[in-house]
């Protein structure tokens, strides 16, 4: 049974700094795995996904990486500022044909000024 | 900006009450999720449709009912609400294919008392 988890659950930095949010997931052989945004009483916003055969993606200061055979991923953040402070959820996708994508459950980051 | 739909966004109600939880998108997506989240855990598929008159139940057991008549519209009904139900209901779409980035809603925050 996939399982995904998210470390640190929580996390709190000062404005400007780079940070790491890491995601592992138990069975390697996965589609895609997709990086989310989630404000408070708020929907999710995808901001990256990467393929299996990819290893990563870039968005403005967001970096996501993948390692699938170590089960591992890692969004990397760039310069932080107050707005990014939000849950960032990690999620796989099991297969092409599968339609769950598992979750983690996040990791709630705070940016202070 | 994804243009997905949710009402009402807060619902308070009694125990028994059937309720209905109503989800449209505007940008034609195939396939549609209803999700279901508590406070700091993941987030777990209830309902999916792939297309009109197609639902299918998730891997997470609900007493909840889709339909799906259109193609824009996924309501979820709960027949007789209890405090057990009390949770935030996120909708989701996705076009088919390669990738399959997944929109959400800004969900619906339901407590029965």
């Amino acid at each position: 049974k996939q399982e995904v988890t998210q470390i640190p659950a929580a996390l709190s930095v000062p404005e400007g700094e780079n940070l790491v949010l890491n995601c592992s997931f138990t069975d390697s052989a996965i589609y895609n795995l997709q990086w989310f945004r989630q404000d408070p009483g708020k929907g999710l916003t995808s901001l990256l996904l990467i393929q299996s055969s990819q290893r990563e993606q870039t968005s403005g200061r967001l970096n996501a990486s993948l390692d699938k055979s170590s089960g591992r991923s890692t969004l990397y953040i760039a310069a932080s500022q107050p707005g990014d402070s939000a849950t960032y959820l990690c999620a796989v996708k099991r297969n092409q044909a599968g339609t769950a994508l598992i979750f983690g459950k996040g990791t709630t980051l705070s940016v202070s000024s | 900006e994804a243009d997905i739909y949710q009402t009402p966004r807060y619902l308070v109600i009694g125990t028994g009450k059937k309720i209905t939880l109503e989800c449209s998108q505007t940008m034609g997506h195939d396939k549609m999720y209803w999700y279901q989240q508590d406070p700091g855990m993941e987030l777990h598929l209830i309902h999916y449709s792939y297309g009109v008159n197609s639902t299918e139940k998730g891997d997470l057991s609900s007493e909840s009912t889709v339909s799906r008549i259109r193609t824009e519209h996924f309501p979820l009904t709960l027949e007789s609400a209890r405090p057990s139900h009390t949770s935030q209901y996120l909708c989701a779409s996705s076009v088919g294919g390669e990738g399959e980035k997944l929109f959400f809603g800004s969900g619906t925050q339901l407590s029965v008392l």
